[in-house]
């Protein structure tokens, strides 16, 4: 089955600044791969997602990069801010999207004020 | 927009209980998948459902049960409650059948359950 490494597992960053959060994933037939936002004891909010066939996705401040030949696939948060901070999954799955997703481990993202 | 509903969303049981779970997915949504999220933990994917038949399956206990309704909500039945059964259970909930549309999957609130 497929699995999903997500690093770092914590990450502080100046207010302003940028962050940076990446996941590898070892099954090839992945071809979705999603960002969640989770604030404390709420439900994952989907931020982003990507697909196989594209290599970047932008939407204002937040970014995805996947490269498919490595297996890896990050989120780029530009001029964080507070309300930024939260855990965030990564996650994986096939048939873009429509099936079960396997989720990496987490990165709880604290922004500095 | 209506969104996916879960109740109740706080359940407390006792060691060798039962509990069910409730999940109303977003109108026209006949696709429904259910995963725990222990403390700390990522979520983990426990059951799905499509058209009231079950579509895969994860890392579901024996203890557990789950179905889908004519009217497309599902439940989960947890049996002989263990401590370690504590964490959110989310449901969330697409438009499109498995592994053939274009189709996030849209989480509920959750129900978060205590086990003493």
């Amino acid at each position: 089955g497929e699995n999903v490494e997500q690093h770092p597992s914590t990450l502080s960053v100046q207010e302003g600044d940028s962050a940076v959060i990446k996941c590898t994933y070892s099954d090839s037939a992945s071809n979705y791969f999603p960002w969640y936002k989770q604030e404390l004891g709420k439900r994952p909010q989907l931020i982003i997602d990507i697909r196989s066939n594209v290599g970047e996705k932008k939407d204002q401040r937040i970014a995805v990069t996947l490269n498919k030949t490595a297996k890896h696939f990050s989120l780029h948060i530009t001029e964080t801010q507070p309300e930024d901070s939260a855990v965030y999954f990564c996650a994986a799955s096939t048939n873009f999207g429509n099936e079960k997703l396997t989720f990496g481990t987490g990165t709880r993202l604290t922004i500095i004020p | 927009a209506a969104g996916v509903i879960q109740s109740p969303r706080h359940l407390i049981k006792e060691k060798r209980e039962t509990a069910t779970l409730k999940c109303y997915p977003i109108p026209r949504h006949d696709t429904v998948y259910w995963y725990q999220q222990g403390p700390g933990q990522d979520p983990q994917f426990l059951i799905s459902f499509y058209e009231k038949m079950q579509s895969d399956k994860g890392s579901i206990p024996d203890r557990f049960s789950a179905q889908q309704f004519s009217d497309y909500h599902s439940e989960l039945n947890m049996s002989s409650l263990e401590l370690g059964d504590s964490a959110l259970y989310f449901c969330a909930s697409s438009l499109y059948p498995p592994g053939t549309g274009n189709s996030p999957l849209h989480f509920g609130n959750g129900t978060r359950l205590t086990v003493t």
